[in-house]
């Protein structure tokens, strides 16, 4: 099936400095999500953009919607412990009979250390 | 509003036996689907229903594994008969238009 490339897939960072990570694909979706997924527990989503080029936050997190609309990238500023978990982009097309599927990338791990 | 609640939150079963994993979604959302997630694949669409309607069912891995949706609030997840490489945690998620609301999953193990 369809694959979205997430890099990476780890990263060990200390507390207080910024993570960035980010997704490509192929073909072009019409909305990119990001989820974040604690030990024990499904994916929450966090942010969710809906056009090409858009810039959003959520607190101390942004992402952009790729001008292309291929790829996605997630920032989260002045990390904290809290922040450890994996960390999910999703693309979803819309029309087509494929309204309602999401393609989720293989997760990227952020440690943070205290 | 609950969230999308899967049960049991655990699950350990003998190969061979069947099992069945139950989803109530949100209320109101129109669309359905189960994931299964492991280390290796990552998370796999299994299958997913719209109007409680089956539309995508390529994900399943093979006759064994069958899904029901019989009203808008509720659907399970059936393993028949379950064996080791089944095991994986197994979830449901629900959605409206956009984006997917998750459930806490089921942690299956087949010993």
């Amino acid at each position: 099936g369809q694959q979205l490339n997430q890099s990476p897939q780890s990263m060990f960072i200390q507390e207080g400095e910024d993570v960035s990570m980010n997704c490509t694909s192929s073909s072009i979706f019409n909305t990119w999500l990001w989820y974040k997924q604690d030990p024990g527990e499904g994916p929450v989503l966090l942010i969710a953009l809906y056009k090409a080029g858009e810039l959003t936050s959520n607190g101390r997190l942004t992402a952009q919607f790729g001008i292309t609309r291929k790829d996605s990238f997630l920032n989260i500023s002045a990390s904290i412990p809290s922040d450890v978990g994996i960390y999910f982009c999703a693309g979803q097309k819309m029309g087509g009979g494929s309204n309602y599927k999401l393609t989720f990338g293989k997760g990227t791990l952020l440690t943070v250390n205290p | 509003d609950a969230g999308v609640i899967q049960s049991p939150r655990h699950e350990v079963t003998e190969m061979g036996q069947e099992v069945t994993l139950r989803c109530k979604p949100i209320s109101g959302h129109n669309s359905l689907f189960w994931y299964r997630q492991t280390m290796m694949r990552g998370l796999e669409l299994l299958i997913y229903f719209n109007n409680n309607v089956p539309i995508d069912d390529s994900g399943m891995p093979e006759d064994r594994f069958s899904a029901k949706m019989p009203n808008a609030s509720f659907s399970t997840l059936k393993i028949q008969p379950s064996e080791p490489r089944d095991s994986a945690v197994y979830f449901c998620a629900s959605s409206l238009e956009r984006g997917y609301t998750f459930g806490s999953g089921t942690r299956l193990t087949v010993v």
